[in-house]
């Protein structure tokens, strides 16, 4: 098993620019998260997925779109990216009833 | 929103010595978990809890879900260089599940 993977890896975007993070689990997990990691913040929720076809805000979802078609799969969207969205996000996944979270490489995007 | 305060932000200690750090809730979690972030990425799962009063060991950690379930602890004995990281509490609040909270970390530096 891959576990949960991240792509891209690192993404330098301008201002306004849009694009997809994305984010794959192959351990059949139903829960899937999205977290912003900013320093001496620890991590933010931005939103999450207990289900194919269901998904609901977090702590911070401003800025962020997400969908989930599948099981696997939950990609995250800027639609017109910011500076103040410069971070390290990471995506995870759980298990029904196991209330482990398994957590992704993450994506290092900045802004500019 | 709920929010976990970790104490100590940071602890920079000598290769052999025993580590504590904590976590606090001003509300009650159904499970606290305690993860390991090295330099560049994820954070890694080494303990999950999941009843009032629960003490469980990993090698040479230990942590405690708190009696009145709004604390934790997390100790590591004789530290050696690799232990070197940001450690993270996190928690799920009664009713939800694939939320987690986090706290803010707590980054440990050892001497050898």
């Amino acid at each position: 098993n891959a576990g949960v993977t991240q792509t891209p890896k690192f993404q330098v975007l301008k201002t306004g620019q849009s694009m997809t993070l994305q984010c794959a689990q192959d351990m059949n997990h139903e829960y899937m998260s999205w977290y912003r990691q900013d320093p001496g913040m620890g991590l933010r929720l931005i939103h999450y997925s207990v289900g194919a076809g269901i998904t609901d805000q977090g702590e911070v979802p401003n800025g962020y779109n997400v969908s989930r078609s599948t099981t696997e799969d939950f990609p995250l969207r800027l639609l017109s990216a910011a500076p103040s969205q410069t971070s390290v996000y990471f995506c995870a996944s759980e298990g029904q009833g196991t209330y482990e979270q398994y957590f992704g490489p993450g994506t290092r995007l900045t802004v500019t | 929103g709920q929010q976990l305060n970790q104490s100590p932000q940071s602890m920079f200690i000598q290769e052999g010595e025993d580590v504590s750090m904590n976590c606090t809730s001003s509300s009650i979690f159904n499970t606290w978990l305690w993860y390991k972030q090295d330099p560049g990425e994820g954070p890694v799962l080494l303990i999950a809890l999941y009843k009032a009063g629960e003490l469980t060991s990993n090698g040479r950690l230990t942590a405690q879900f708190g009696i009145t379930r709004k604390d934790s602890f997390l100790n590591i004995s004789a530290s050696i260089p690799s232990d070197v990281g940001i450690y993270f509490c996190a928690g799920h609040a009664p009713g939800n599940t694939g939320k987690l909270i986090f706290g803010q970390g707590t980054t440990l530096q050892v001497k050898p």
